[in-house]
């Protein structure tokens, strides 16, 4: 099974700031095929189900900001928010649907 | 507008069974796979089960296999979790959600409680 693991686990920050946050994964994600990178990232907020905000590791989902980008290949991935908002402030998880489905921990994001 | 209405949940004792429903509508229920995936209290996302759009395949997490069946009836837009076995473990908000690949809509959720 492909075990994802994303750090921190939370991380305080102030609204305006730069957020990176990572994912990875034990095995690569990347189908020599096609080129794809099999990995999703969700937000949670408090309250709510989870909602899709990337595909293929960098592909943003309609109607989601700018401000949230996906990057990374492979095994190592980021989401980055490049100016936090209040209504940012959520659980983000990433997932892997390269070999079923696989979430990892989740980052909580808090108000410093 | 894309939605899913889970509906079934309650509180059971440990053993016993619990049938889940996820009533799809706003797209073409019959054209896409669907998912369960949980949620225990404080805790993570957890994927349980999918079902190709015309059920030919279905995959189950390893910690629900034998016990979990994830069906579908195309004619009612419904998707089903049928639970056996349950255990404490298995306490959770349940969630169904859309897509083959990603999962790019979500229902609200339905909580089950398994306890004595």
């Amino acid at each position: 099974d492909i075990v994802m693991t994303q750090t921190p686990s939370s991380q305080a920050v102030s609204a305006g700031e730069k957020v990176t946050m990572s994912c990875k994964s034990s095995q690569s994600l990347l189908y020599s095929e096609n080129k794809k990178n099999y990995l999703a990232w969700y937000q949670q907020k408090p309250g709510q189900s989870p909602k899709l905000l990337i595909s293929w590791a960098s592909t943003r989902e309609s109607g989601v900001p700018d401000r949230f980008i996906g990057s990374g290949s492979g095994t190592d991935f980021t989401l980055t928010i490049s100016s936090v908002q209040a209504e940012d402030l959520a659980v983000y998880y990433c997932e892997q649907y390269y070999d079923t489905w696989t979430f990892g921990g989740g980052t909580k994001l808090e108000l410093k | 507008e894309v939605q899913l209405v889970e509906s079934g949940g309650g509180l059971v004792k440990p053993g016993s069974s619990l049938k889940l429903s996820c009533v799809a509508s706003g797209f073409t229920f019959s054209s896409y796979g669907m998912h369960w995936i949980r949620q225990a209290p404080k805790k993570g996302l957890e994927w349980i089960a999918l079902i190709y759009y015309d059920s030919s395949n279905k995959y189950y997490a390893d910690s629900v296999k034998g016990r979990f069946t994830i069906s579908r009836d195309n004619s009612k837009n419904t998707l089903y979790l049928e639970m056996n076995s349950l255990r404490s473990e298995d306490t959770a908000m349940y969630y169904c959600a859309k897509g083959g690949n990603v999962m790019d809509a979500w229902g609200q959720g339905a909580s089950v409680t398994v306890s004595s």
